[in-house]
């Protein structure tokens, strides 16, 4: 079974510092996402990496995938109050026609001035 | 831009009552998904769905739980007899062909069971 886990679970960060969220998964993958939800709100996709190695930048957010580690980060870069959210990782290891997401528990982000 | 709808917003129901939650994918999207959940907690994949029938299932899909495409432009998520542990925000997501690695989420039916 695939197990995904996060960490840390909440994150209390100060404007203009940098801070990082790792995501560690329990098999083979190379499809993983990262999505940012807001209190009460949907999920928005941020990230999407499919390959060992892949690293996109949004902003101040930069995510990485290491396949052989079976890891990703999502690195956080002069954060700012906007950025408080709930972030979540999810892993794909399906085969079949679609994508089953297995999410990881999510890391809360407070950032404040 | 296109959006992911769901309806209704916010359902309360009792428990034992059926309930069918409503979405409307992206309209060229084929790829078809329901995830749920429950307050606080982390997002569970419930079912995907493509080409007329279910891809993929989890566990907590049981014989509770039927998904359907009934015309070209809905995706409807029905419980049969509603436990007060079905109680989540239960989310609809869909895929284009051209991009399958990229779900869109829809805001989210809040299910109150009671």
């Amino acid at each position: 079974e695939l197990k995904v886990e996060q960490n840390p679970l909440f994150l209390s960060m100060q404007e203009g510092k940098n801070y990082t969220i790792y995501c560690n998964y329990s098999t083979t993958s190379d499809r993983l996402y990262w999505y940012r939800q807001d209190p009460g709100k949907s999920l928005e996709s941020l990230f999407v990496l499919l390959s060992n190695g892949a690293v996109k930048q949004e902003g101040r957010l930069m995510a990485s995938l290491d396949t052989k580690a079976r890891l990703s980060t999502l690195h956080i870069t002069a954060a700012v109050h906007d950025l408080s959210a709930t972030y979540f990782c999810a892993v794909d290891i399906t085969e079949a026609a679609g994508n089953k997401l297995t999410f990881g528990g999510g890391t809360r982000v407070l950032v404040k001035p | 831009e296109p959006e992911v709808t769901q309806t209704p917003s916010h359902q309360v129901t009792q428990m034992g009552q059926e309930v069918i939650l409503r979405c409307v994918p992206i309209s060229n999207h084929l790829y078809f998904y329901w995830y749920r959940q429950i307050l606080g907690q982390k997002v569970e994949f419930l079912v995907s769905f493509y080409n007329n029938e279910i891809s993929e299932k989890s566990e907590i899909f049981d014989d509770q739980f039927s998904v359907e495409r009934p015309d070209g432009s809905n995706f409807t998520l029905k419980i049969r007899s509603t436990k007060l542990e079905d109680s989540a925000m239960y989310f609809c997501a869909s895929s284009p062909p051209a991009d399958p690695y990229e779900q869109y989420f829809g805001p989210g039916t809040r299910l109150t069971v009671t």
